[in-house]
């Protein structure tokens, strides 16, 4: 079956680590997307690919790396300088234009 | 980007009565789309509106574009507990593909 896998489902860090999400999808889409969610608070932006070797910042990009080695994956890094880690982190997929996203079923980090 | 405005925020109703959210932009929209996340879960997308003043429905649920293409609407007839979860709205503020979501309104269905 394709879809877009999340791993792991839930992540705890010591504050001042690095962590690495890890998304990978089989769907063939060429644009993916890492998205943030705090408690009861929508989505928002962190960074996004719409073609291999190639990304561009979102709304909070701040603290946080990615890489798009294979269309297929699009591992995001959280560094240390992301002051408030702790959130939901969802990535997503989906064709070029004007289509709907694919989300994968996220990664709770807790940074204690 | 510019955040597409999302009204309620909650909604608590009985169950079999009627829900609708609300979504308003300042700007025209080429399209938007409407994501429904259950508790815990992730959002799944349930449809997408392009042309001005469409109307779609998926069995109780009707989506709606507004004329100038700066707002719309889900409505769902008669809720049941399964419609439980935040619904977003979407807009692809930017260009290409890179959606900018609504706040979201939390639906809670009572018994």
């Amino acid at each position: 079956d394709g879809g877009i896998t999340q791993s792991p489902k839930y992540l705890f860090r010591k504050e001042g680590q690095n962590v690495t999400l890890s998304c990978e999808q089989n769907l063939n889409h060429d644009a993916m997307y890492w998205y943030r969610q705090d408690p009861g608070q929508g989505l928002r932006l962190i960074y996004y690919s719409q073609i291999v070797n190639d990304f561009q910042k979102g709304d909070i990009a701040e603290g946080y790396s990615v890489s798009r080695e294979k269309k297929e994956s699009f591992p995001l890094t959280v560094t240390s300088a992301q002051k408030n880690p702790t959130a939901f982190y969802l990535c997503a997929s989906s064709l070029l234009s004007n289509y709907g996203y694919t989300f994968g079923s996220g990664t709770r980090l807790t940074v204690v | 980007g510019q955040q597409v405005m999302q009204i309620p925020q909650y909604q608590h109703v009985q169950e079999g009565e009627d829900f609708t959210t609300y979504c308003n932009s300042s700007t025209t929209l080429s399209n938007i789309q409407w994501y429904k996340q259950r508790p815990g879960g992730h959002p799944v997308f349930l449809i997408q509106l392009v042309k001005s003043g469409e109307v779609k429905k998926q069995k109780r649920l009707t989506f709606q574009f507004g004329e100038a293409k700066k707002n719309s609407s889900l409505h769902i007839t008669a809720t049941q507990t399964t419609d439980v979860g935040t619904y977003f709205c979407a807009d692809p503020t930017g260009g290409g593909n890179k959606l900018t979501f609504g706040t979201g309104t939390q639906l809670k269905v009572e018994l």
